[in-house]
């Protein structure tokens, strides 16, 4: 069975533009989460959507948004970047919500200059 | 509110067993987990525990849970240079989030 996949790997974008990472969630499974990963934040809980609805919410400002398509796969999107928005970002799978396991993908490397 | 502390750094012998703590404090945790990383990649799923558990042993791995004391535990067996990483324990208390701890680096030395 493969993994959770993230594309694209490594992003580099300029302040002031979006970006739209994806995240493919492992066969069967409808959990999809997000987090942000920084050297001086650690890892930090961005949003969690199960079955198209966002079910939870992490402490981010607005111009973090996500969603999730009827196939489980989601996508997350930061308007207006800025440069602390640099960081790995990590999609997590789970089969529904109160499922044990949670699984990560290789994650997506953005990088704003 | 949710916090999860873990100490930074480990050093230990290859062959040797490697104890890596962690701390929460949310009693409502329903899952606690560790995951491991390696540079540049993501975070492994090693091993998680039910609050309702004490212990669980998988492998190489034992992980043992006080909940009175809402203290959290690794236990590597026979360690070996493969396992340096970075070890994150992490709670999960309402829906599917992780509040995640700092990391303990873990170095094996040959």
């Amino acid at each position: 069975k493969a993994g959770v996949t993230q594309t694209p790997r490594y992003l580099i974008k300029t302040r002031g533009q979006q970006v739209t990472l994806s995240c493919s969630p492992i066969s069967g499974h409808r959990s999809v989460s997000w987090y942000q990963q920084t050297p001086g934040q650690g890892l930090q809980f961005l949003f969690e959507y199960f079955s198209e609805t966002q079910r939870n919410k992490g402490n981010f400002p607005g111009r973090f948004s996500g969603r999730q398509f009827s196939n489980s796969r989601s996508e997350m999107n930061v308007s207006t970047l800025e440069l602390g928005d640099s960081a790995l970002y990590l999609c997590a799978s789970s089969l529904n919500q109160g499922a044990g396991e949670q699984y990560f993908g290789p994650g997506t490397r953005l990088t704003v200059t | 509110g949710e916090d999860v502390e873990q100490s930074l750094f480990l050093s230990v012998r290859e062959g040797d067993s490697s104890v890596i703590n962690c701390t929460y404090t949310d009693s409502s945790s329903t899952y606690l987990y560790w995951y491991k990383q390696e540079p540049g990649a993501g975070l492994q799923l090693l091993t998680y525990i039910f609050s309702n558990m004490d212990m669980k042993q998988d492998q190489r791995l034992t992980v043992l849970l006080n909940k009175k004391d809402k203290h959290l535990s690794l236990r590597i067996a026979d360690t070996q240079t493969g396992d340096s990483a970075i070890y994150f324990c992490a709670e999960r208390a309402a829906g599917n989030k992780l509040t995640f701890g700092g990391g303990t680096r873990v170095l094996v030395k040959p």
